[in-house]
């Protein structure tokens, strides 16, 4: 089957960094896509990696790893607007985006 | 750019009564559009994709005939929750892709919180 696992909660401190994994399995991969969603709002798009290697957006940073079936998400100096659910997502072979749960990160002061 | 609407925002009906919903693309046209459930604490649902003229596709276990989709114009697509139920309560999100297909990126609308009572 497939499969996207990510950590459930994670929690940092404002200013901080925090990497957010992601691993998949799918049948096929045409690209990763993180997106962010804030407590009863929609998800907003973050980031689309289809290459191995690290892209850079400002203060959040995707990486993947194609061989390794691995992505992360990595923000840096945090702010407590950041505090939100990450979600991972893999376009399979028949370009349909599996999802992975989410992960809650909360920021503390 | 980009923007995607969603009405109503959110609605409040009883059991056994039909709720639509409308998605709009407001400065794009939509290819394919993509509807979603989501529950507290959960991820989102995939429950059709829909491409402009043609019937949508459903995912496996979601109602076609209890979940309506049509999919008129290249910036709206409407979904038909018939006979709602309490266990229809849900938060429904709308997105809408630029290529056919729409892969390449989702647009999100803002999301639909629905009760049933």
């Amino acid at each position: 089957g497939q499969n996207i696992d990510q950590p459930t909660e994670m929690t940092a401190t404002e200013g901080a960094i925090v990497q957010i994994n992601c691993t998949y399995q799918t049948s096929g991969f045409n690209g990763l896509f993180w997106y962010q969603q804030h407590a009863g709002e929609a998800p907003t798009f973050l980031s689309y990696n289809v290459l191995d290697g690290l892209e850079e957006k400002g203060r959040f940073s995707s990486f993947l790893s194609r061989s390794k079936g691995y992505s992360y998400l990595l923000l840096k100096e945090l702010q407590m607007k950041d505090s939100a659910s990450y979600l991972c997502a893999v376009l399979d072979s028949n370009y349909q985006l599996i999802w992975g749960a989410g992960t809650k990160l909360i920021i503390k002061p | 750019g980009a923007v995607v609407s969603q009405h109503p925002s959110w609605v409040i009906c009883k059991s056994g009564t039909s709720v639509k919903i409308e998605c709009r693309s407001l400065d794009f046209q939509a290819t394919t559009m993509f509807w979603y459930r989501q529950f507290p604490k959960q991820s989102l649902m995939l429950m059709a994709t829909s491409n402009e003229g043609s019937k949508a596709t459903y995912e496996q276990g979601v109602e076609k005939d209890k979940f309506l989709i049509n999919h008129a114009s290249l910036t709206l697509s409407t979904l038909t929750v018939t006979s709602a139920h309490p266990e229809d309560s849900s938060f429904y999100i709308c997105s809408a892709g630029v290529t056919p297909g729409g892969y390449n990126e989702q647009f999100f609308g803002p999301g639909t919180r629905l009760t049933v009572l």
